[in-house]
């Protein structure tokens, strides 16, 4: 009964390609982010999706694409794949925030290591 | 802008001993939480502790507790009776109420020697 839930867990391919990496929260949640981890263990928003809603987006390259089918799932699909896109990506979800409180904390899921070769 | 400031990058104690790791931060909003995460080597974030900016009193967490410090923007995070199983990373980070993202530190890796 995994909270966050993504796949794959790793994901190798090469320079040019298109790939997906999928995310799934059963918490309930209505918020859902990707973070970017890079070689150095950097931590850095890139997406948040709010009821299907994008309400974050940090200047990330058009390549990259999030999809929220619905409130539980939160997919992101990279085109044209670089060297640089090679980092773990974290899938997280929480409540919305406005209000604050404990309902706001995120929960992330296990990560995907992508290597771009 | 907000910015997390973890001026420790690693750090290396005995088990059962006490460690504290720092965490400076800069906002200009009067409304924000802080969190710290841990990563250990299987690569799984989990939240340790979070603190909400208008209660002045320290959040403890079992062995976890922190020492918040609203005027100095610190937040530091206190280990008691340090574990094998507390080798990681440790991540602070806040979140602004009303925004829909952690900023996080650059990180310390804690190493608890047997």
């Amino acid at each position: 009964d995994t909270a966050v839930s993504q796949t794959p867990k790793y994901l190798v391919t090469q320079m040019g390609n298109d790939k997906s990496i999928k995310c799934e929260q059963n918490l309930g949640h209505d918020t859902m982010y990707w973070y970017k981890q890079d070689s150095k263990k950097f931590l850095k928003i890139m997406f948040s999706y709010n009821n299907k809603e994008l309400i974050i987006n940090e200047t990330v390259p058009n390549r990259f694409s999030p999809k929220s089918p619905d409130k539980a799932h939160l997919n992101l699909h990279i085109n044209s794949l670089e060297l640089g896109d090679s980092a773990v990506y974290f899938c997280a979800s929480s409540h919305l925030s406005l209000a604050g409180g404990p309902r706001n904390e995120q929960y992330f899921g296990p990560g995907t290591r992508l290597t771009v070769t | 802008a907000q910015t997390v400031t973890q001026s420790q990058p690693e750090m290396s104690v005995q088990e059962a001993e006490t460690v504290t790791l720092s965490c400076t931060y800069d906002t200009s909003e009067s409304n924000y939480y802080l969190f710290w995460y841990k990563q250990p080597p299987s690569r799984q974030m989990i939240l340790v502790i979070r603190q909400e900016a208008y209660k002045q009193q320290n959040a403890t967490e079992n062995r976890f507790s922190v020492n918040f410090q609203k005027a100095a923007k610190s937040f530091s995070l206190k280990i008691s009776d340090s574990q094998l199983g507390d080798t990681a990373m440790y991540f602070c980070a806040v979140l602004i109420q009303g925004a829909q993202k952690l900023v996080f530190g650059q990180g310390t890796r804690l190493t608890i020697n047997p």
